[in-house]
């Protein structure tokens, strides 16, 4: 079973920031958060992860909570092509581990 | 980023024959491929582990002489879905890990699968 919940769908103003949020209570201290998204019919993109520290990269933010239960993924000026579904994964290393996918967030991002 | 070539894109064939699926990481050797599966609006689903030069390892409830895994080069991975029927219909995909110290999966386009 999936470690983590998030929100089934959410929306988002095309130009606006878009925040989707994660919780994963049960994380342990050696466990990465990782983001991966998929857009209708392809396989999944890997989007951002990490540890304990916010991370940001060409595609999103990433930010812990610092008790570490919680995360949020930000697309800092959301396009029409970010509609997709966003799933939050917890995993030992990623990639080494097989991840186990959830039910994810469909964010549909409006004009 | 990593390309992961994954074909075809799509197959519809007659129920009771078989479809094979490759998966070919085209710029780096995977000694580890996955195989998930994901039938309409639902989450992807892991169906095995497939490991460069032995056997797959299969998830719960996954019937391996059903889904035939083959991982015989550094390359490429196929699955084999033997005696397709319209039940096995859905969006197949695979992904690999690049290598050590790269902490993401690469993913394949998919497969469409229709059993007729």
């Amino acid at each position: 079973d999936a470690k983590t919940t998030q929100p089934p769908s959410m929306d988002c103003a095309e130009g606006r920031a878009a925040n989707l949020p994660c919780n994963h209570s049960t994380i342990s201290g050696n466990e990465y958060v990782y983001w991966y998204r998929q857009i209708h019919s392809q396989g999944p993109q890997y989007i951002i992860h990490g540890l304990k520290n916010n991370e940001t990269n060409e595609m999103a933010s990433l930010i812990i909570t610092e008790d570490r239960k919680s995360s949020t993924l930000i697309l800092p000026h959301a396009t029409l092509r970010d509609t997709a579904v966003y799933y939050c994964i917890v995993s030992f290393q990623g990639g080494s581990e097989k991840l186990v996918f959830g039910k994810g967030t469909k964010l549909t991002v409006n004009p | 980023g990593a390309v992961v070539s994954q074909h075809p894109s799509r197959v519809i064939c007659k129920s009771g024959t078989s479809v094979k699926i490759e998966c070919r990481s085209l710029d780096f050797q995977a000694t580890t491929m996955f195989w998930y599966r994901q039938f309409p609006k639902q989450s992807l689903m892991l169906m095995a582990t497939s490991n460069e030069g032995s056997k797959a390892t299969y998830e719960q409830g996954v019937e391996k002489d059903k889904f035939l895994i083959n991982h015989a080069s550094l390359t490429l991975s196929t699955l084999t879905v033997t005696s397709a029927h319209p039940e096995d219909s859905s969006f197949y995909i695979c992904s690999v890990q690049p290598g050590q110290g790269d902490e993401k999966l690469f993913f394949g386009s998919g497969t469409q699968l229709s059993v007729l």
